[in-house]
């Protein structure tokens, strides 16, 4: 079953503007973890944010904020005040240990393409 | 600087042949992975390892094989078992232990494609 669910494969905001990737996931899993990568075009992977599932307040990085609503399972990254070089491919993924994983293998869901337009 | 380094970035093969990507980490992680990138798939998980000596099976290990010999290093063999190779590879490290996030820290790829 998928773990992590991506339902935009694309999303286009203009520069200055915020946006909103979405993230559902699914576990069983009491503690898990959810990270949001960023992919540009030269195909490194870039960590930007994580939430525990135990944190009281959504996790903020500079202009990345993730919205954590535990009860819906979704786990939405905000981009504030975009610039050109936001655009890139966006991971969501999920560590969690039910089925016998180990900590540290996450789960990713398919991605979704950001563009910021001028 | 502390990071993974895999090699080659960009690599061809031509079919039936056996090949071996490079993947070495000198940010003392325990734990290291191997995950295939394909468009529109996401990550998937090919094998991964805990520890020296040992090693575990990911989602898509068929055609694929590992060796952890040092902490340091991780190598990838794409065999000829392997149906369609062509895919980008990602290699990363962990820390392990109760206090980590389970952050992963990635190399910056491998491009692998058959001809």
């Amino acid at each position: 079953a998928q773990k992590i669910t991506q339902t935009q494969p694309g999303m286009f905001v203009q520069e200055k503007e915020a946006v909103t990737l979405d993230c559902t996931y699914d576990t069983s899993d009491p503690s898990y973890g959810l990270f949001w990568y960023k992919q540009p075009s030269s195909g490194e992977m870039i960590f930007l944010i994580y939430q525990g599932s135990y944190d009281q307040q959504n996790a903020t990085e500079g202009r990345y904020s993730l919205n954590f609503q535990k009860a819906r399972k979704s786990a939405n990254l905000v981009i504030s005040a975009s610039q050109l070089g936001d655009s890139a491919m966006y991971f969501c993924a999920m560590r969690s240990a039910d089925r016998g994983s180990t900590l540290g293998r996450l789960y990713f869901g398919r991605g979704t393409q950001l563009t910021v337009w001028p | 600087d502390g990071g993974i380094t895999q090699s080659p970035k960009y690599l061809f093969r031509k079919e039936g042949q056996n090949v071996t990507l490079s993947c070495e980490q000198n940010l003392n992680h325990d734990a290291m992975y191997w995950y295939r990138q394909d468009p529109g798939q996401g990550l998937r998980l090919i094998y991964y390892s805990q520890i020296v000596n040992d090693f575990q099976k990911g989602d898509i290990a068929e055609g694929y094989s590992v060796s952890r010999e040092k902490k340091e290093s991780f190598p990838l063999t794409v065999t000829s078992a392997q149906k369609n190779p062509t895919a980008f590879y990602l290699c990363a490290s962990s820390p392990l232990g109760q206090l980590n996030t389970g952050e992963l820290f990635f190399g910056e790829g491998s491009r692998l494609t058959v001809l």
